[in-house]
């Protein structure tokens, strides 16, 4: 069974770093397409980034540049790395695998306040 | 960057019925336009894929159609673990998108 699960959330001030993971089981996140989507509070769904098999990374452009995706083969996982945080990126963030986005994880939660 | 436009935004529907779901697209995504269902608290679970091929545990009541802009998610007969919001995403061109969504809610 595939499972991934984040973590990483938490309250932050405007300006500020914050690192998520996704710990993945059941598959290797090197052989796979993993992405990361976010959803605001009371909000429509938000694509964010996509790590491709081969390292490819592309992000959508309200965190291009500020937001960094990677992942650790040997740890199973991928990160994301977000940086000069805004309030509007206060959100559920999910990981997903594949293409299709057909396995999520729970999310985790990211507030920007002062 | 792809706009997808999703309608109607409500959808208030009876058990039994049918619903009808619409997707358009700004630009072409050939049948890479996927469906996810989310409930209140969860996270959303793939429905359909490449516009129409329905995804592994997914009833047969769920239809996906189209191709290029405009795309129709159909849900023949509605049960009551149905009413949920509906959101499609493209995956053709960079950076991908979804749409604002459409709940189904309950009349």
């Amino acid at each position: 069974e595939v499972q991934l699960v984040e973590s990483g959330g938490g309250l932050v001030q405007p300006g500020g770093s914050l690192r998520l993971s996704c710990v993945v089981s059941g598959i290797s996140v090197s052989g796979n397409y993993m992405t990361w989507v976010r959803q605001a509070p009371g909000k429509g769904l938000e694509w964010v980034s996509v790590v491709y098999a081969g390292g490819e990374i592309h992000y959508g452009d309200s965190v291009k540049g500020r937001f960094t995706m990677s992942r650790d083969n040997s740890k199973n996982t991928v990160f994301l790395q977000m940086k000069s945080l805004r309030p509007e990126d206060t959100a559920v963030y999910y990981c997903a695998r594949g293409p299709n986005l057909d396995v999520w994880g729970t999310g985790t939660t990211v507030t920007v306040s002062s | 960057e792809i706009v997808l436009t999703q309608s109607p935004a409500t959808l208030s529907l009876s058990p039994g019925e049918r619903a009808t779901l619409s997707c358009r697209a700004s630009q072409s995504v050939g049948s890479y336009l996927v469906w996810y269902q989310q409930k209140p608290g969860q996270a959303p679970r793939l429905l359909i894929y490449d516009a129409s091929n329905r995804a592994a545990g997914i009833p047969g009541r769920f239809i996906g159609s189209g191709s290029g802009t405009d795309f129709t998610l159909t849900i023949s007969s509605l049960e009551p673990e149905d009413f949920a919001i509906y959101y499609c995403h493209q995956r053709s061109n960079w950076p991908f998108t979804f749409g604002p969504g459409t709940k189904v809610d309950i009349k």
